[in-house]
């Protein structure tokens, strides 16, 4: 079955930079792009941007350009995002969804989720 | 920068209808998707492309649209339904979500 398996929760100091990854499975990686979005404790959903698995192009949220890169892997069917300069206000769960014509679009398939707490 | 306006929380009694509205400029020329989310869970698609409902997703979720509002509606409301609601819709190639509606059944 098509899944999406997420790397495991980290801490970080102020200042730090975190990579997580999306390892996908059960579907041909490069029909689908690959959408990254967080929740802080309690709060709602925030976008933060997509990757095309069937090119490298990539789309950011205004709010983290310059410091989220979303990368991937085509032959380890991975995708990753970098976040750097990491504050407190980015301790949230972070999730990778799929994204494509296949799951009309929307985001049919979704992470276990990330959590990422920063903290001195 | 392009908002969704959802009410942060609507309350229903089993068995009775549930409406969570989402509000936005031109949401009538766009598609919408909503995902429930329940606690420590991530987020599961109830309805694509404004009307389509996933396999699995029980016929008492639907979406309406009228004007620049969308409605999800729960017919017969189960305790299972009780979480959190969120629309979603695109805008200038950026996706954006809606606040979220925490449904409480009661």
């Amino acid at each position: 079955q098509v899944q999406l398996v997420q790397s495991g929760a980290e801490v970080k100091k102020p200042g730090a930079s975190v990579k997580v990854s999306c390892k996908t499975s059960g579907y041909t990686f490069t029909t689908f792009a690959i959408h990254w979005v967080r929740q802080a404790p309690g709060q709602g959903l925030e976008w933060m941007g997509w990757i095309n698995a069937a090119n490298d192009k990539t789309t950011l949220s205004q709010k983290f350009q310059g410091r989220v890169t979303i990368t991937k892997d085509t032959s380890a069917r991975i995708a990753y995002m970098d976040v750097s300069s990491l504050t407190s206000e980015d301790t949230a769960v972070y999730y990778c969804a799929r994204y494509g014509s296949g799951s009309l679009y929307s985001f049919d398939v979704w992470g276990q989720g990330t959590l990422i707490t920063v903290s001195s | 920068s392009y908002e969704l306006t959802q009410p942060p929380s609507v309350s229903v009694s089993p068995g009775q209808t549930a409406s969570i509205t989402c509000s936005g400029d031109r949401l009538g020329d766009k598609f919408i998707s909503w995902y429930q989310q329940k606690p420590g869970q991530s987020p599961v698609v109830v309805i694509n492309q404004d009307r389509q409902r996933p396999s699995g997703i029980p016929e008492r979720f639907s979406n309406s649209k009228s004007g620049n509002t969308a409605t999800l509606t729960i017919s017969g409301t189960q305790a299972m339904d009780e979480a959190d609601y969120y629309c979603q819709t695109w805008e200038s190639l950026t996706v954006v979500f809606g606040g979220g509606t925490k449904l409480t059944v009661l």
